[in-house]
């Protein structure tokens, strides 16, 4: 597609469900990045794939975020057993190049809300 | 550890006039400076970045923006502000593109 599309763009769920958002990046773009933005906040890092490989995962806010590129193009990021913090919208982000190197093109995001 | 402070949280603005947004950085090295624009139900998009050179850097939308060491300041300018420039702006620092710091952001509303 022209750009980074996220689904849903929209989940409620209840508390300690589980959910999955899914990240479609531009075609051909080598670095997938996750984004958290809480309300009223600026987005905060998550994790960053290059193809792959999750190299940096150093912003998952526990261990009940996972995420995962496993043919190096489309990523899910799954929250096991919600809580009411996760509520946010979840911002994915791509770059054509490596990490660093590369202009940021940001999806319109999957907000969350956990009832 | 790398922060960013928008001291602003809304910004009321008559259309015509001129913007800044003001954005200071904490940052331990050199650091790569970047605005965002956020409109509602959209995405992030990119409005202009500095890396080095010239401290006076031009975007998209007729914005710049001057980064100015002394002051751990990137602050955004516009000489005139459209209605449709309406959004929430975000100042990032990080090491390159990817792992950014974000601010809070700043609101910007434009009045007719």
């Amino acid at each position: 597609g022209a750009g980074v599309s996220q689904s849903p763009r929209y989940k409620v769920a209840k508390r300690g469900q589980d959910v999955a958002l899914r990240c479609d990046p531009i075609s051909g773009h080598v670095s997938l990045f996750w984004y958290q933005q809480a309300l009223g906040q600026g987005p905060e890092f998550l994790t960053y794939f290059q193809n792959e490989a999750q190299l940096d995962k150093s912003g998952l806010p526990s261990d009940r975020f996972f995420a995962e590129r496993p043919e190096g193009s489309v990523s899910t990021l799954k929250i096991q057993r919600t809580q009411q913090e996760d509520s946010a919208v979840y911002l994915c982000a791509s770059s054509l190049r490596g990490a660093n190197t590369g202009e940021l093109f940001f999806g319109e995001g999957s907000r969350l809300t956990v009832l | 550890a790398q922060s960013v402070t928008q001291p602003d949280i809304h910004i009321t603005v008559s259309e015509g006039a001129s913007l800044e947004l003001r954005c200071n950085y904490s940052y331990g090295a050199t650091p790569y400076l970047f605005w965002y624009v956020q409109s509602p139900g959209q995405g992030l998009q990119l409005l202009l970045k500095y890396f080095s050179g010239d401290t006076l850097v031009q975007g998209i939308k007729g914005f710049e923006a001057e980064f100015k060491r002394s002051q751990s300041s990137f602050n955004l300018r516009k000489p005139s502000v459209h209605w449709s420039d309406a959004a929430e702006y975000f100042c990032a620092v990080g090491p390159g593109y990817s792992t950014l710091t974000f601010g809070k952001g700043t609101m910007l509303l434009v009045s007719p």
